[in-house]
């Protein structure tokens, strides 16, 4: 069964250092996600991706978070200064269309320092 | 915005029981729900999904009730087996979002033989 990718599974970085957390979506996917889920607490929306443009971001995904899918295959997310509170996991996520539910990957587990 | 919560934060039960995991939500616009079970280490795995247009949904040894009149919605397992031990977390998603779907806490699941 085709799989969500996350890569690395586990990223550590130091505070105010940027960060890229890489996914590859199954193939026939055309909606993407981020979500997150720090410790102990609720998976969380960030970011919908459709058609090469954000569709829908929470408060969450400020200024500081971007997402891009360069080259059709890879969809990434970026935190361009990381802070101690975006430690969490990040769950990238896709679908095929509206009728078919989210397929998550095993997550990128992020902590900063 | 939603607010989704779980019943109960755990939930024990004998192998071969049938389990029952249970949740509320807030907002009445939201039309569509879904079941995820979490093992440790990895992402959230589809189980069942149902919209506001159903108040039952069956799937192999799972079935996903809604009663929209008082905002609940319940996983039902039969014959439990210690492989579905798992942290299980039901979510809502509005009408028209396209997955952003907001998320309960979860239950963790223990089954034992």
């Amino acid at each position: 069964e085709p799989e969500v990718t996350q890569t690395p599974s586990h990223q550590v970085t130091q505070m105010g250092q940027e960060v890229i957390l890489r996914c590859v979506p199954i193939s026939n996917h055309l909606y993407f996600y981020w979500y997150r889920q720090i410790l102990g607490q609720k998976v969380e929306f960030l970011v919908s991706f459709y058609n090469n443009e954000i569709s829908e971001k929470s408060e969450i995904f400020d200024d500081q978070f971007s997402v891009e899918r360069p080259d059709g295959s890879n969809f990434t997310l970026k935190i361009r200064s990381t802070k101690l509170e975006d430690s969490a996991m990040y769950f990238c996520a896709g679908t095929l269309q509206g009728i078919s539910p989210l397929h998550f990957g095993n997550g990128t587990r992020l902590t900063v320092t | 915005g939603e607010s989704v919560g779980l019943h109960l934060p755990t939930l024990s039960v004998q192998e071969g029981d049938n389990s029952i995991i249970n949740c509320a939500y807030s907002n009445s616009a939201s039309d569509y729900f879904i079941w995820y079970k979490q093992e440790s280490g990895k992402g959230p795995q589809f189980i069942i999904d149902i919209r506001s247009n159903m108040d039952k949904r069956q799937g192999q040894r799972v079935t996903v009730l809604l009663n929209k009149t008082v905002k609940h919605l319940s996983l039902q397992i039969a014959a439990t087996q210690p492989g579905d031990s798992a942290v299980y977390f039901c979510a809502a998603s509005p009408r028209g979002s396209n997955y952003k779907l907001t998320f309960g806490k979860g239950t963790l699941l223990t089954v034992n033989p």
